[in-house]
């Protein structure tokens, strides 16, 4: 069973503190995705990678930062974790050569006090 | 830049109801067009998809067809289980690196 998963399912996490959000996926996708859900937005893209140390950047991407040493993970960096980063945060992997078909993660929901 | 526009929700509909969910899209070139479900905690899963002019995207009952002289994809299930009750969203993707544009997303809630 192809499978995207995230390191944690609910993060309580304080203003200015550095927040990591891990996905891995077990599928040998090339691609990968982090999004970012919010109530009346839909899921706007942070960040996403095409290769191993290739990252490009989203609509959102300001605060965040990425990292991606091996192909099956791909890791989200808050520096200095705000309160309006308070959201819920997926994870997508795909491959390059079926355009738009994502595999995503059950999301992390991150609050920031 | 591309854009999706679906409509407002929730929308609410009794058991094996009619169930539309209208969904246009903004793009340069030639879009491939994607109906994700995201069921209670779950994350998203991809519906169906389309990925030229006139293709029908069809699973588990629902229908979507693309058409490019409206820049239309809406979404049709003609009857509604308790189980469709999820959030839908109506997603483009790029020709480059296949990133996603979404649609605000719209809740179904069916009852019995």
């Amino acid at each position: 069973d192809v499978k995207v998963t995230q390191s944690s399912r609910y993060l309580v996490k304080r203003t200015g503190e550095k927040v990591f959000l891990e996905c891995v996926q077990d599928m040998d996708h090339e691609n990968m995705f982090w999004y970012r859900q919010d109530p009346g937005l839909g899921l706007r893209l942070i960040y996403f990678s095409y290769d191993v140390k290739m990252k490009e950047k989203g609509d959102i991407p300001e605060g965040y930062s990425v990292s991606r040493e091996k192909k099956e993970r791909f890791s989200l960096i808050l520096e200095s974790a705000s309160t309006n980063q308070t959201s819920m945060y997926l994870c997508a992997s795909s491959f390059q050569s079926t355009g738009g078909y994502h595999f995503f993660g059950p999301g992390t929901r991150l609050t920031v006090t | 830049g591309d854009s999706v526009t679906q409509m407002e929700g929730p929308v609410t509909l009794s058991e094996e109801a009619f169930l539309t969910i209208n969904c246009t899209y903004t793009a340069t070139g030639y879009p491939s067009l994607f109906w994700y479900v995201q069921y209670p905690g779950e994350g998203l899963q991809l519906l169906l998809k389309a990925t030229k002019a006139d293709d029908k995207g069809s699973n588990k009952g629902f229908e979507a067809t693309y058409r490019k002289e409206t820049t239309s994809f809406h979404l049709e299930k003609g009857s509604v289980q308790v189980s469709d009750s999820a959030v839908y969203f109506c997603a483009l993707s790029d020709q480059g690196f296949q990133k996603l544009v979404f649609g605000t997303g719209t809740r179904l809630l069916v009852s019995p």
